[in-house]
């Protein structure tokens, strides 16, 4: 299975921008790269995904390098509510037409006032 | 929008003791997965089904069951709890397993084996 790197945590200031870094050395052609991030006692929510081309969505922006072995995931202006657990998948194609999400422990961003 | 509804939202077991989570989609998605999060860690997956009829492993099915009842109600069971199945457990569910789709996760069961 392909793997992510990502840091332990990050901070940032409220209403300022975010980008949250992934590495992803042994991608595939066919992965596309999502994000998703989980606030304190809920389940994960997602966020946004991509395959090669930037993404934009009302959430965030979807940063990947042109060989693919890494993306960041920008939030252009946080607050308070953007503060949780930020995970960076490579979606995984099994056998046959079956695929699961592999999440790793993502990244906590804290956000300031 | 209900989305994901599990139930129930805590439990507490002691050891040996049987129970069934339940979890109910109403997207119309074909395929709902079962992940448990152990504290500070990331989510890993129990069992999924690709749809309605099918299950299929994930990366810690041991000491679990699945039974996907209809499109729309995937049930996880442990039939004689451990301590080790202490645990925050969330199902999943999204329109199909292919890699362009995005999962919709219910709140979560916090569970506790005494």
């Amino acid at each position: 299975d392909a793997k992510t790197t990502q840091p332990n945590s990050m901070e940032s200031n409220e209403e300022e921008p975010v980008h949250l870094p992934c590495n992803h050395s042994t991608i595939s052609g066919t992965d596309y790269i999502h994000w998703y991030r989980q606030l304190p006692s809920q389940g994960p929510e997602y966020v946004i995904h991509g395959l090669t081309s930037n993404v934009n969505n009302r959430m965030a922006s979807l940063a990947i390098a042109e060989d693919r072995k890494s993306s960041t995931l920008i939030l252009h202006r946080a607050t308070l509510r953007d503060a949780a657990v930020y995970y960076c998948i490579l979606r995984d194609v099994g056998t046959g037409a079956n695929s699961k999400l592999t999440f790793g422990k993502g990244i906590t961003l804290s956000v300031r006032p | 929008n209900a989305g994901v509804t599990q139930t129930p939202k805590f439990q507490v077991l002691k050891t040996g003791q049987s129970m069934t989570l339940q979890c109910a989609q109403d997207m119309n998605h074909n395929s709902m997965y079962w992940y448990r999060q152990d504290p500070g860690m990331g989510l890993r997956l129990i069992y999924y089904s690709a749809s309605e009829g099918t299950t299929d492993k994930g990366e810690v099915p041991n000491g679990y069951n699945v039974s996907r009842l209809n499109k729309r109600e995937f049930s996880l069971r442990l039939e004689s709890a451990a301590p080790s199945q202490t645990s925050v457990y969330f199902c999943a569910s999204s329109a199909s397993t292919g890699t362009n789709e995005k999962l919709f996760f219910g709140s979560g069961t916090q569970l506790s084996v005494l």
